[in-house]
C-alpha cells in the first residue's frame, strides 16, 4: 500500500531563513508532485518530478527527488511572508489506472 | 488554460439526503479524481476514473459512489448523507502521457451535513 509522509506538519519560521520540507513514500513511484494551498482556496500545482535526481526551481522554492531513498524535498530559500501556505506532496505511478496519494501537508507560517 | 469546475462552492444538506457533487473539466483529460480534505488528515482519495464508465476505489470509498458517463464530467454521489461526510470535497483531472502529468484541481465544494 502506498503511503506518503511529510514532515514537519507545522513550521513557523522567520523571514530570510532557509528551511526544508521532507516527503517520504513507501513504494516505487514514477512521479512526485508538490502543491501549494492558501487558506480557503484549492490546490495549485508547483512541481512534478519524474526521475531520480530531478531538481526543479521556481523563485525561492526548489524541489528534488531521490527515488532510491523514496524521498523528495522542498527547499525554501530566504523565506518571505508570501510563501506562507500549506504545502502538499503527492505520489503516483505512470500506469493510467493508478491513484495519486497525498501527504497530510505542511502548514508553513513565515513571520515578518 | 485548463479549467476544472465544481457545481457548488457551498452546500448544506440534511442527514439521509442524496447528494450529487458535479465536476467538469474542459481539456479532454482522461483521469479524474475525487478527494475529501479534512483538518489534520490532508487529502484522501475517494474514487478516481481513468476513462468513461471506468471507476476505481480510492482509500475511503465507503458511503460514496461515482458516475462517469461522459469524459468531461465526473460525479460524486452520497447515497444517504451523514454528518461525518461534512468536509471539503475537491475534484481533480489529469492528462496521461509524457510531459502532461500535472493534476489540476477545481475550487472545491464545502459540504455541511446537518
Amino acid at each position: 500500500e502506498l503511503k506518503v509522509e511529510q514532515n514537519p506538519l507545522f513550521l513557523s519560521m522567520q523571514e530570510g531563513k532557509n528551511y526544508t520540507i521532507y516527503c517520504n513514500y513507501s513504494t516505487t513511484s514514477d512521479r512526485l508532485y508538490w502543491y501549494r494551498q492558501d487558506p480557503g482556496k484549492s490546490l495549485e500545482s508547483l512541481f512534478v518530478l519524474l526521475s531520480n535526481g530531478a531538481v526543479k526551481q521556481e523563485g525561492r522554492l526548489m524541489a528534488s527527488l531521490d527515488t532510491k531513498a523514496r524521498l523528495s524535498t522542498l527547499h525554501i530559500t530566504a523565506a518571505v511572508h508570501d510563501l506562507s501556505a500549506t504545502y502538499f506532496c503527492a505520489v503516483g505511478r505512470m500506469n493510467r489506472d493508478d491513484k495519486i496519494i497525498f501527504g497530510k501537508g505542511t502548514r508553513l507560517h513565515i513571520l515578518p | 488554460d485548463v479549467k476544472v469546475t465544481q457545481s457548488s462552492r457551498y452546500l448544506v444538506k440534511r442527514t439521509g439526503e442524496k447528494v450529487f457533487l458535479e465536476c467538469v473539466q474542459d481539456m479532454d483529460h482522461e483521469n479524474m479524481f475525487w478527494y475529501r480534505q479534512d483538518p489534520g488528515l490532508g487529502l484522501r482519495l475517494i474514487y478516481f476514473s481513468y476513462d468513461v464508465k471506468m471507476k476505481e476505489k480510492g482509500d475511503i470509498p465507503e458511503g460514496y459512489s461515482v458516475s462517469r458517463e461522459k469524459k468531461e464530467r465526473f460525479s460524486l454521489i452520497l447515497e444517504s448523507a451523514s454528518t461525518n461526510q461534512t468536509s471539503m470535497y475537491l475534484c481533480a483531472s489529469r492528462l496521461e502521457g509524457a510531459g502532461r502529468e500535472t493534476q489540476y484541481f477545481g475550487p472545491g465544494t464545502r459540504l455541511l451535513v446537518l
